[in-house]
């Protein structure tokens, strides 16, 4: 399974700033995506990231808040803009298992996460 | 879009139990996915299981995909599996996640 690092593992940010976090993966992947998770809540999907192309964002969520970069496969960040409390969350992002085998949908893992706290 | 049910919410065993967790989806998923989240925030992957069925130690999965539910054993439940269970599963190759199951072993 792919290795995936984030970084920062964590932050605590004034409100207004901005804040980019980094995921490395291991080995060169297709489909790279990016979730929040809210205090003591589910996991909900931002965007979906594939190197190359612009990131497709889910409902909610909108290209200037959380810009995304995907400037090759096997690295992405996600700027959280214009921060508020509201956006104290963990971020994590995920991976598609490349495999072998080559599945149509295969394994995602995830990074630890970057737990970011506004204050 | 696909919606995703986990029950319990909350669960408390006594240390050496069993238990029964399931998740119910709203439409067909051709990934599925059983997540442990540890009181450190870190997702660790249980089971990658759109049908059929697996095992891995205590725990054991099952998917009905026709009848688009899946199930999650944990037997001999031990204090170190206290944390959220989360399934999530997806068409397009994203994952939509439930809202958890919640565990709580206590010795």
């Amino acid at each position: 399974s792919a290795v995936i690092s984030q970084k920062p593992s964590r932050d605590i940010c004034q409100r207004g700033t901005s804040l980019t976090i980094q995921c490395q993966v291991d080995s060169q992947v297709t489909m790279m995506f990016w979730y929040r998770q809210q205090p003591g809540q589910s996991l909900t999907l931002i965007a979906t990231a594939n190197q190359g192309s612009e990131a497709t964002y889910e409902s909610g969520f909108v290209i200037d808040k959380f810009p995304i970069s995907r400037p090759n496969l096997t690295f992405s960040t996600l700027t959280v803009s214009n921060m508020s409390p509201e956006d104290s969350s963990i971020y994590l992002c995920s991976v598609e298992d490349p495999g072998p085998p080559v599945k149509s949908y295969n394994e995602q893992f995830f990074g630890p996460g970057t737990r970011l706290t506004v204050l | 879009g696909i919606q995703v049910e986990q029950s319990p919410p909350d669960l408390i065993l006594q240390e050496g139990a069993n238990s029964t967790l399931r998740c119910n989806f709203s439409d067909s998923v051709n990934n599925l996915q059983w997540f442990h989240q540890n009181p450190w925030g870190q997702l660790i992957n249980l089971f990658y299981i759109p049908s059929g069925t697996k095992q891995n130690g205590r725990l054991s999965a099952t998917t009905v995909a026709t009848e688009r539910y899946s199930l999650l054993y944990i037997s001999s439940s031990q204090t170190t599996d206290s944390g959220v269970y989360f399934c999530a599963g997806g068409s397009q190759g994203n994952l939509i996640f439930g809202k958890g199951t919640k565990l709580s072993v206590k010795p």
